[in-house]
């Protein structure tokens, strides 16, 4: 069964570092990996979606990179502002499922941008 | 990306009572799914809801417990049944684009008391 893991739990940088948020897959039989942002009690933001056969994704400050082979996939978050602060799930969509819209999340990090 | 708006927001509810969450996107889809996020959890997929046909439901979750209507491409409800606090979630709506990429309303967050 896939596992999502995501490592740390919880963040908190100064205005104005980077971030660098992992995860980790324990079956790399996957069709895409997708990062999503959530603020407190509210919906999730899709943030980038990486196909299999890509090794990165870009979109403003956010990178995402994904090593298949090795079940990893890192988000770095480039300059963080405090308008960063928000909970970030990486989900992937496992090849033993057939269902199209099925995602495997892990559980989150709870990040904190202090000004 | 397409715009997807859920209704209530929020709502408290009594136990034994029924609640129906709407979902509406603003182009036609052919897939949407319905997912759940109980307190301090990930999320789970309940069901895909079908245009024209009954749910796929997830191992866990039956229809008489969460009955799904899809009348057309842009439109969704998802009913919560015989509440029990054990209901208390974040219920959101999904759809998925060509791309494979899902996105997904703000959510609607019960209180079941």
């Amino acid at each position: 069964k896939q596992e999502v893991t995501q490592i740390p739990a919880a963040l908190s940088v100064p205005e104005g570092e980077n971030l660098v948020l992992n995860c980790s897959f324990t079956d790399s039989a996957i069709y895409n990996l997708q990062w999503f942002r959530q603020d407190p009690g509210k919906g999730l933001t899709s943030l980038l979606l990486i196909q299999s056969s890509q090794r990165e994704q870009t979109s403003g400050r956010l990178n995402a990179s994904l090593d298949k082979s090795s079940g990893r996939s890192t988000l770095y978050i480039a300059a963080s502002q405090p308008g960063d602060s928000a909970t970030y799930l990486c989900a992937v969509r496992p090849m033993t499922t057939d269902s199209w819209g099925k995602l495997q999340f892990g559980a989150g990090t709870q990040v904190v941008v202090t000004p | 990306s397409a715009v997807i708006s859920q209704k209530p927001s929020r709502d408290i509810c009594q136990r034994g009572t029924s609640l129906t969450i709407q979902c509406q996107v603003d182009s036609q889809v052919t897939m949407m799914f319905w997912y759940r996020q109980q307190p301090g959890q990930s999320l789970t997929l309940i069901a895909t809801a079908n245009q024209g046909s009954e749910a796929t439901y997830e191992s866990g979750f039956v229809i008489d417990k969460f009955p799904i209507s899809r009348p057309n491409l842009t439109f969704s409800t998802l009913t919560v049944s015989n509440m029990s606090p054990e209901d208390s979630s974040i219920y959101l709506c999904s759809v998925r684009d060509n791309t494979g990429e899902l996105f997904f309303g703000e959510g609607s967050r019960l209180t079941v008391l």
